[in-house]
């Protein structure tokens, strides 16, 4: 069973745009939430997190969002370039426990000049 | 810096047949992992290291050993290969324990196919 879901396999945004990227959980005790980054051929890179004490959390034209009640967080790139091109996966833990990393299936997110 | 090297690249392996997935870190972390990628699903952890001398399984264990003899060297043995295991396999390493942090560095992913 996914714990973490990421119901979309592809976005496609116009360059300039906003892009947002979508995740879900289902387990209540995950408390540390991550975007990663993977271009083709590369192992994917940390992007950013958030924990689930915030709401929000943001890097440059990186943002993450975080509803713990409706157990969904959010990827916002504001404004997108085509060097954001890439599949984006959503990760999950619980922290407190010392619990591994849950990864989402991941977005393809393509931005077009 | 390197980082995280992974090698081969690409493997193509028969059923039944063995071999070692290597990598190694440069960044002196205490932590490493393996995870495997299957297509259009997310990385699963095989097995994870905090430590020489220390390893432990992850979620999906079943058909691999490791060692970690050295902090830079983290192994990964296949045992008689079967189709299941075709899959991309990703090294990484971190400063702490990557759950804490999230921050795992990895490296560029081998491609092994089992026919």
């Amino acid at each position: 069973d996914q714990q973490v879901k990421q119901n979309s396999p592809s976005l496609s945004v116009q360059e300039g745009r906003i892009s947002i990227l979508n995740c879900d959980y289902t387990n209540s005790m995950f408390d540390y939430f991550l975007w990663y980054k993977k271009y083709p051929a590369e192992g994917p890179t940390f992007l950013i997190s958030i924990s689930s004490i915030k709401d929000k959390n943001e890097d440059g034209r990186f943002t993450v969002f975080l509803n713990k009640s409706a157990k969904h967080l959010s990827l916002h790139i504001v404004p997108s370039q085509p060097g954001d091109s890439a599949v984006y996966f959503c990760a999950a833990t619980t922290r407190g426990s010392q619990g591994n990393l849950i990864f989402g299936k991941g977005t393809k997110l393509s931005v077009k000049p | 810096n390197a980082g995280v090297t992974q090698t081969p690249k690409f493997r193509i392996l028969k059923i039944g047949q063995s071999m070692t997935l290597q990598c190694t870190q440069d960044m002196n972390h205490n932590y490493m992992y393996w995870y495997r990628q299957d297509p259009g699903m997310g990385l699963k952890l095989i097995y994870y290291s905090v430590g020489a001398g220390i390893t432990d399984k992850g979620e999906v264990p079943n058909g691999y050993n490791v060692s970690r003899s050295t902090t830079e060297d983290f192994p990964l043995r296949l045992e008689l290969a079967a189709p299941s295991q075709t899959s991309v396999y990703f090294c990484a390493s971190s400063r702490t324990w990557g759950g804490s942090t999230g921050e795992l560095f990895f490296g560029e992913g081998s491609r092994l196919t089992v026919l």
